[in-house]
């Protein structure tokens, strides 16, 4: 199974915008990369997901790198509400939960 | 959107007794459904697969005589925690997916708290 990091924790500004970077160096050729988030005490939350091309939805935009062995979302302006752990998971993987890296909103 | 309804949202209980948590698809016909568990500061862990009129699948390590899943009908996953104890208290999650390469769509969880 593809293996991804994350790194654990990084600090945003309100209102500006957050480059979460995911490694997924061991990924297929056909595995999607999904990315999910968590709010404190909820179920995780469908975010956004792609293969080669970079992708945009009203929630944020996923950067695929060329060799796709790694991934940044992008949320265009962070609001407090956007304070969440995040993850980063291969298709053929994401049954399996990472660590993800915990967002934090600073107002 | 796709939503995923899990009930009940939390739930104490004695020990010893069993607790029944139910997950439902609400706008779509899920063929696979996913049982995780989260203790505090910690990530998902993934308990189950489970699929439409079939055995569910446990992850190693899993119970499955303790954490009975079922799975009736391509909307609803039933996970019934039996004879619960108090390190049974964790958060449940549900998720479920309409077909194998869309994306995972979860509950609220469930709180379970076993005194």
């Amino acid at each position: 199974d593809a293996k991804t990091t994350q790194p654990n924790s990084m600090e945003s500004n309100e209102e500006e915008p957050v480059h979460l970077p995911c490694n997924h160096s061991t990924i297929s050729g056909t595995d999607y990369i999904h990315w999910y988030r968590q709010l404190p005490s909820q179920g995780p939350e469908y975010v956004i997901h792609g293969l080669t091309s970079n992708v945009n939805n009203r929630m944020a935009s996923l950067a695929i790198a060329e060799d796709r062995k790694s991934s940044t979302l992008i949320l265009h302006r962070a609001t407090l509400r956007d304070a969440a752990v995040y993850y980063c998971i291969p298709l053929r993987n994401q049954f399996y939960f990472g660590t993800g890296t915990s967002l934090t909103v600073i107002p | 959107g796709a939503v995923v309804s899990q009930h009940p949202s939390w739930v104490i209980c004695k020990s010893g007794t069993s607790v029944k948590i139910e997950c439902r698809s609400l706008d779509f016909q899920a063929t696979t459904m996913f049982w995780y568990r989260q203790f505090p500061k910690q990530s998902l862990m993934l308990m189950a697969t489970s699929n439409e009129g079939s055995k569910a699948t446990y992850e190693q390590g899993v119970e499955k005589d303790k954490f009975l899943i079922n799975h009736a009908s391509l909307t609803l996953s039933t996970l019934t925690v039996t004879s619960a104890h108090p390190e049974d208290s964790s958060f449940y999650i549900c998720s479920a997916r309409q077909q194998a390469n869309s994306p995972l769509h979860f509950g609220n969880g469930t709180r379970l708290t076993v005194t």
